[in-house]
């Protein structure tokens, strides 16, 4: 299993340009997540999903659209990046457990991240 | 709202010293709590967790106790090696329907010296 899986590893863009960062699981794991890593503020939650064809807002959504059309695959868009969009980008994915259990529940996995870098 | 406290890195310690990395949140109920590791150049890995108040989470030599009375989850470690150096996240999962999100803190960058 490759577990969970970010394309691309790097990226510049300049201000105003569009690109789309993919992530990818084996597992099988029906919620899926973006987090952006900033220095000295942990990972904020972008958007998330909780199963095909579905997806929400975390905590700083802005400037961030998301889609899930298959469960394996969670695409992060930014339509018009801009600097403060500079950023390292972690997807992870997380199995919901058996109702009733705590096993596996809430454990999520991460990918390698993505490093990107808007000037 | 749900937020979580680590103690301002970095952490410079030498090889074999006794680590203790705090850890204190904030959040409605009685949330689940997670210890994360990032080693350099990698993504996230859990460490260990801890589902209830009194849950004792181990893994690799690393102990966190969630103690509901302090809202603590600290993290320690009786002899730590030049391997142990990565960056440490303390997380907690609120109770809440139809999602598991994670709240993270800031991050403790700790650094082991042969």
């Amino acid at each position: 299993n490759a577990g969970v899986t970010q394309t691309p590893k790097f990226r510049v863009l300049k201000t105003g340009q569009s690109m789309t960062l993919l992530c990818a699981q084996d597992m099988n794991h029906e919620y899926m997540y973006w987090y952006r890593q900033d220095p000295g503020m942990g990972l904020r939650l972008i958007h998330y999903s909780v199963g095909e064809g579905t997806t929400a807002k975390g905590e700083v959504p802005d400037g961030y659209n998301v889609s899930r059309l298959k469960k394996q695959n969670f695409l992060l868009g930014l339509e018009s990046a801009a600097p403060s969009q500079t950023s390292v980008y972690f997807c992870a994915s997380s199995y919901p457990g058996l109702a009733g259990s705590s096993l596996h529940r809430n454990e999520q996995f991460f990918g390698p991240g993505t490093r990107l870098t808007v000037l | 709202g749900n937020s979580v406290t680590q103690m301002e890195g970095p952490v410079t310690l030498s090889e074999e010293a006794f680590l203790t990395i705090n850890c204190t949140y904030t959040a409605t109920g009685y949330p689940s709590l997670f210890w994360y590791v990032q080693y350099p150049g990698e993504g996230l890995q859990l460490l260990l967790k801890a589902t209830k108040a009194d849950d004792k989470g181990s893994n690799k030599g690393f102990e966190a106790t969630y103690r509901k009375e302090t809202t603590s989850f600290h993290l320690e470690k009786g002899s730590v090696q030049v391997s142990d150096s990565a960056v440490y996240f303390c997380a907690l999962s609120p109770i809440e329907l139809g999602a598991q999100k994670l709240v993270f803190g800031q991050g403790t960058r700790l650094t082991i010296n042969p």
